[in-house]
């Protein structure tokens, strides 16, 4: 089955405790992509990227981190989280432009940082 | 800010009535797409239409784009229960850039 997997599903943590949240897809897509959602402000992009080795910033990027080694991962890292950090966060892939091509989304990760 | 705006925020409606959705978008684009989101879950993507074309159809879905006024409307005919969701249009931007920008809805609620 075609998918986008998001690990864990719920997280609660402190301030400043490293974490990494996991994305994997199985549809070699080339585009892959982070959102997170907030109530009022709909899905902001965190980061994105076109290809393995190749990242760029959304429109929220400060606070986190990503690489993309392999195709098929693009784990979303928070080096020191803090309580604005708190949110429900999305990985998203698609075939290879986003404009053209369906996103397809993982099933979320709510993240509580206290 | 954000590139699209859907307008309503909310709206309900009951079982079997059309149910229309508006999103507004500020700068010139290459495509538009509408998602559904159900409660805390991922999106699913509903349909895409691009710069040149004014209307597209899927099923009971109907969306329309006016370049000229930077809109779009989603229209979802015979409503039922299970298309209680929210729905989000997304833009990418037409000077060649990768990102996608979403809108921040529409909640729908149909009324059985």
């Amino acid at each position: 089955e075609a998918q986008v997997t998001q690990n864990p599903r719920y997280l609660i943590t402190v301030t400043g405790k490293k974490l990494t949240v996991t994305c994997s897809q199985n549809m070699n897509h080339e585009y892959m992509s982070w959102y997170r959602q907030d109530p009022g402000l709909g899905l902001r992009q965190i980061y994105y990227s076109m290809n393995v080795e190749v990242t760029d910033k959304g429109d929220v990027p400060e606070g986190y981190k990503v690489s993309r080694k392999e195709k098929r991962n693009f784990p979303l890292i928070l080096e020191s989280p803090s309580p604005n950090q708190t949110s429900l966060y999305f990985c998203a892939s698609s075939l290879i432009s986003v404009g053209h091509y369906e996103q397809y989304f993982g099933p979320g990760t709510r993240l509580t940082v206290t | 800010s954000q590139q699209g705006e859907e307008d309503p925020q909310a709206l309900s409606i009951q079982e079997g009535e059309n149910a229309t959705m508006n999103c507004s978008y500020k700068t010139s684009i290459n495509n538009l797409q509408w998602y559904r989101q159900n409660s805390g879950r991922g999106l699913v993507h509903l349909i895409l239409i691009r710069s040149n074309e004014r209307e597209k159809h899927s099923g009971r879905l109907r969306v329309t784009l006016d370049t000229s006024k930077k809109s779009s409307s989603l229209l979802i005919t015979a409503s039922r229960a299970a298309d209680t969701a929210s729905y989000f249009c997304a833009t990418d931007l037409n000077f060649g850039n990768e990102k996608l920008t979403f809108g921040t809805g529409t909640r729908l609620t149909i009324i059985p």
